[in-house]
């Protein structure tokens, strides 16, 4: 079945950086575009960023727009956002997804990053 | 592409059959997704592609529309029901979530 697990998150500092990963697993991942969505507490859903299935677009939310980065490694089924110099507005679960189209949408269970001084 | 969800809470007994809209500022075909989210959870795909069911959801929730105008239906809600519900557009990028509509017991 399809799975999909972040990892990575966790309290940082302002102006600082994280790497969250996902692995993927029960289905092609190289033939999937991903995506990686937040939420603030208390909040809604938020679209963070998307990659293709072969890495060769991505598109960002304003918000994040030159701050993050979304990669990912086809060969080990791993999907990642680099969060640099982060806010902490920044602070939210932040989940990755495989979402496209008409096709049955997956998501993960999330890992909460926390921006704090 | 903004997606307007209403109403944005509602209050509903057991057995009750609730409607929940959202409509899109411009056409997105059929490429739209509801998920139900419980406090503390990750969002679960309820329905995609507009009127299919994910696999393992009670027959009691189904959708509809296509265009601008969609609807998520709960037949006969359930004590396990009460949530909050968020529709999703995947027509184009970047893809947006409706506001959420809240569900509690009256």
């Amino acid at each position: 079945q399809v799975q999909l697990v972040e990892s990575g998150g966790g309290v940082v500092q302002p102006g600082r950086s994280l790497r969250l990963s996902c692995a993927a697993s029960g289905f092609t991942f190289s033939t999937y575009p991903m995506h990686w969505v937040r939420q603030a507490p208390g909040k809604g859903l938020e679209w963070v960023a998307v990659i293709s299935y072969d890495g060769s677009n991505k598109y960002y939310a304003d918000s994040v727009k030159g701050r993050f980065t979304i990669s990912r490694d086809n060969s080990n089924n791993t999907l990642y956002l680099h969060l640099n110099k982060l806010r902490t507005e920044d602070t939210a679960v932040y989940y990755c997804a495989r979402a496209s189209g008409s096709v049955e949408p997956y998501w993960g269970q999330g890992t909460l990053v926390t921006v704090s001084s | 592409i903004q997606l307007t969800q209403s109403p944005s809470s509602l209050s509903a007994s057991i057995g009750d059959r609730v409607t929940i809209t959202c409509r899109a500022s411009q056409g997105i075909s059929s490429y739209l997704a509801w998920y139900q989210q419980k406090p503390g959870k990750a969002p679960k795909v309820l329905i995609y592609a507009a009127s299919t069911l994910q696999s393992g959801v009670p027959s009691r929730f189904s959708g509809s529309g296509s265009g601008t105008d969609f609807t998520l239906t709960i037949s006969s809600l359930q004590p396990e029901d009460f949530a909050t519900y968020y529709c999703h557009q995947l027509y184009s990028y970047p893809p947006t979530f409706g506001g959420g509509t809240k569900v509690d017991i009256k």
